[in-house]
């Protein structure tokens, strides 16, 4: 089953807006991941924030990990029409567990 | 490096025809995984490997079989094709259990 579940759905800004979406999730975690998936390609790895951190920046991305509530939550800045993809966490499980589990994604369309 | 190379890009089949999805990948990765993605769906993991001789089965492994002889190549068999098994089909690999995994392009299968 998976894991972690993004919200919104769907999410529609204008250029230079930030975009937020957040990710809930069950079982405690090793670490957690973001993903960006353009239309028609394969998955891209954004940021791993491990479950001891609880917030890492890349560029314009800014991750926060909460594991008191399960959550964790992906801000991008600024946004452009590049940045039009779906996006996913993915949560690695504790322990031996080695089983990167998606969520279902969050699209994202950015109007010019 | 070439990264993640998965062939063949696209295949019809019919059911009941049999097949391998090849995922090949040129960094010494001992980690491999195959997953499936579905319309409005996250990633679900069907198969993975920790290293050459080791595989282990994901969330949906029923109807699909791997191997891991080399640590550059995993492929993912299809024994008896179903309609159900219709999917966009990810390989990914990564240097360790628990790091980022880098995804090919995919193989969009339909089974009529």
């Amino acid at each position: 089953s998976q894991q972690g579940e993004e919200d919104p759905q769907a999410l529609s800004i204008q250029e230079g807006e930030n975009a937020t979406m957040n990710c809930s999730y069950k079982t405690s975690i090793n670490n957690l991941q973001w993903y960006r998936q353009n239309s028609g390609r394969g998955l891209v790895h954004l940021i791993l924030i491990r479950s001891n951190e609880r917030e890492k920046h890349s560029g314009r991305l800014r991750v926060t990990l909460d594991t008191s509530k399960k959550s964790s939550s992906l801000l991008i800045t600024a946004s452009r029409a590049a940045d039009t993809a779906s996006y996913f966490c993915a949560t690695l499980g504790g322990g031996n567990d080695y089983k990167l589990s998606f969520g279902a994604g969050t699209t994202v369309t950015v109007r010019a | 490096n070439a990264g993640v190379t998965q062939t063949p890009k696209f295949q019809v089949l019919k059911t009941g025809q049999s097949m391998t999805l090849q995922c090949a990948q040129d960094m010494n990765h001992e980690y491999m995984s195959w997953y499936r993605q579905d319309p409005g769906m996250g990633l679900r993991l069907i198969h993975y490997s920790v290293g050459a001789g080791i595989t282990d089965q994901g969330e949906v492994p029923n109807g699909y079989n791997v191997s891991r002889s080399t640590t550059e190549d995993f492929p993912l068999r299809l024994l008896s094709a179903a309609p159900s098994q219709t999917s966009v089909y990810f390989c990914a690999s990564s240097l360790s259990e628990s790091g980022a995994r880098g995804f090919g392009p995919g193989t969009r299968l339909t089974v009529l």
